[in-house]
């Protein structure tokens, strides 16, 4: 069981492009939720994905959007980049939606802004 | 809205001390507390968790009390190791809305560092 999978693990980009964050699911599980981590900080809900659709938001612009494929994975896009996007970005998988379900966590992407 | 409130690190132990690391909340319904660990260079690992009042989770030697009376999910260890040198994030999964799905909200986390 290869576990969450995010892809790529590191990038860089400039102020103003777009970016795309890949995640993998643990297998069997069908509930994909992105965090972003500020250094030194906890991580923050971005949103979650369920069906393919977007079940709940966090407080984020909608410079961040998402999608969800049928095999369960998943896209973060953040666009026109900003310096205080960098950040370590998780992905966590869970099957269903109820909290008492285990949320698995990816290694994450670490994404900066120069 | 719901929150999650842990005592600032870095917290500095010497092998085999005990660990306290506080952790209090505030929620609106009935949450579920965990406590995640962070090695260097990692994800999320799950740690333990609680999902009603006075439970207790546990784990390698890790355990925590859900205290509803004082909102407190307080994690402990008798006797830490080198290798539990990590940041320990403590969480709440709560619904605000019964059509609504549950997420994780994160206290800041606390650095522990144990030196042999």
């Amino acid at each position: 069981d290869a576990g969450v999978t995010q892809s790529p693990t590191h990038l860089i980009k400039t102020r103003g492009q777009q970016v795309t964050l890949r995640c993998s699911p643990k297998s069997g599980h069908d509930t994909v939720s992105w965090y972003q981590q500020a250094l030194g900080q906890g991580p923050q809900f971005i949103f979650q994905y369920y069906e393919e659709e977007e079940r709940q938001r966090g407080n984020f612009p909608d410079r961040f959007s998402g999608h969800q494929f049928p095999n369960y994975s998943s896209e973060l896009n953040v666009n026109a980049l900003l310096l205080g996007d960098s950040a370590l970005y998780l992905c966590a998988s869970s099957l269903g939606t109820t909290g008492n379900t285990e949320a698995f966590f990816g290694q994450g992407t670490r994404l900066t802004v120069v | 809205g719901d929150s999650v409130t842990q005592m600032e690190g870095p917290v500095t132990l010497s092998e085999e001390a005990f660990l306290t690391i506080n952790c209090t909340y505030t929620a609106t319904g009935y949450p579920s507390l965990f406590w995640y660990v962070q090695y260097p260079g990692e994800g999320l690992q799950l740690l333990l968790k609680a999902t009603k009042a006075d439970d207790k989770g546990s784990n390698k030697g890790f355990e925590a009390t859900y205290r509803k009376e004082t909102t407190s999910f307080h994690l402990e260890k008798g006797s830490v190791q080198v290798s539990d040198s990590a940041v320990y994030f403590c969480a709440l999964s709560d619904r605000t809305r019964m059509d609504s799905s549950y997420k994780l909200i994160f206290g800041s986390g606390t650095r522990l560092l144990v030196r042999p």
